[in-house]
């Protein structure tokens, strides 16, 4: 398995509050990428990585900022919580991106919830 | 429309049973293809990547129909163990970035 890791994996927030999720990798991938899956919408990209201090918005970016200071860490965070951000939370690393057959390796997941 | 549309499902069928399901997408400068499966609560992993030729791994086969701009997989004699959500994934056609199906949910009963 890929050496992904995301922190917390569980995690409970009250309306209003900042939230961090990290997600952390062992494999030197060039490529990181935040997902939020719900019910009925699939995996939606939120923010991803091309390099350290390169990132770009996804689909979903609004509410959400991310920051990747090292290759290895890459933290999403919501400035302000809200009930539609209560999610799981996935984080996925590449290494070509674009180039063949390239697959993403996924992390475990973060349950957030927003009360 | 969906870039990547998958029927949710579910599909539900008895071990051994051969099941299929399509995936369509809309841009057809897509490049790359894959099936992902997802167990419940779990993160995706990735099945097998779909080639122009076709490819097959053991009991899976998956399909790449260009023209009509779909791919699909193939499942052969199921498993209970192969309950499970299968995502569409397809990237290219002037970004890097894959988009994802919706998945297609499959339950294998005894």
């Amino acid at each position: 398995d890929a050496g992904i890791t995301q922190s917390p994996r569980h995690k409970v927030t009250e309306t209003g509050t900042p939230v961090t999720l990290r997600c952390h990798q062992t494999e030197n991938h060039r490529y990181m990428y935040w997902y939020r899956q719900d019910p009925g919408h699939g995996l939606r990209l939120i923010h991803y990585s091309y390099g350290v201090k390169d990132t770009d918005k996804g689909e979903v970016s609004d509410g959400y900022s991310v920051s990747r200071s090292k290759t290895e860490d890459f933290l999403l965070t919501l400035e302000s919580a809200t009930s539609s951000q209560t999610s799981v939370y996935f984080c996925a690393i590449s290494f070509l991106a674009g180039a063949g057959n390239d697959e993403q390796f996924f992390g475990p997941g973060t349950r957030l919830t927003v009360l | 429309r969906k870039e990547v549309e998958q029927d949710p499902g579910p599909f539900n069928v008895p071990e051994g049973a051969t099941v299929a399901f399509n995936c369509t997408y809309s841009n057809s400068a897509s490049q790359s293809f894959f099936w992902y499966r997802q167990d419940c609560r779990k993160e995706p992993k990735l099945l097998m990547s779909v080639y122009s030729s076709g490819n097959e791994d053991g009991r899976f086969t998956a399909q790449l129909n260009r023209a009509s701009q779909y791919i699909s997989l193939l499942i052969r004699d199921s498993k209970l163990s192969d309950s499970a959500t299968y995502l569409c994934v397809v990237r290219g056609g002037g970004s890097y970035i894959p988009t994802f199906g919706r998945g297609t949910s499959l339950i294998v009963h005894p």
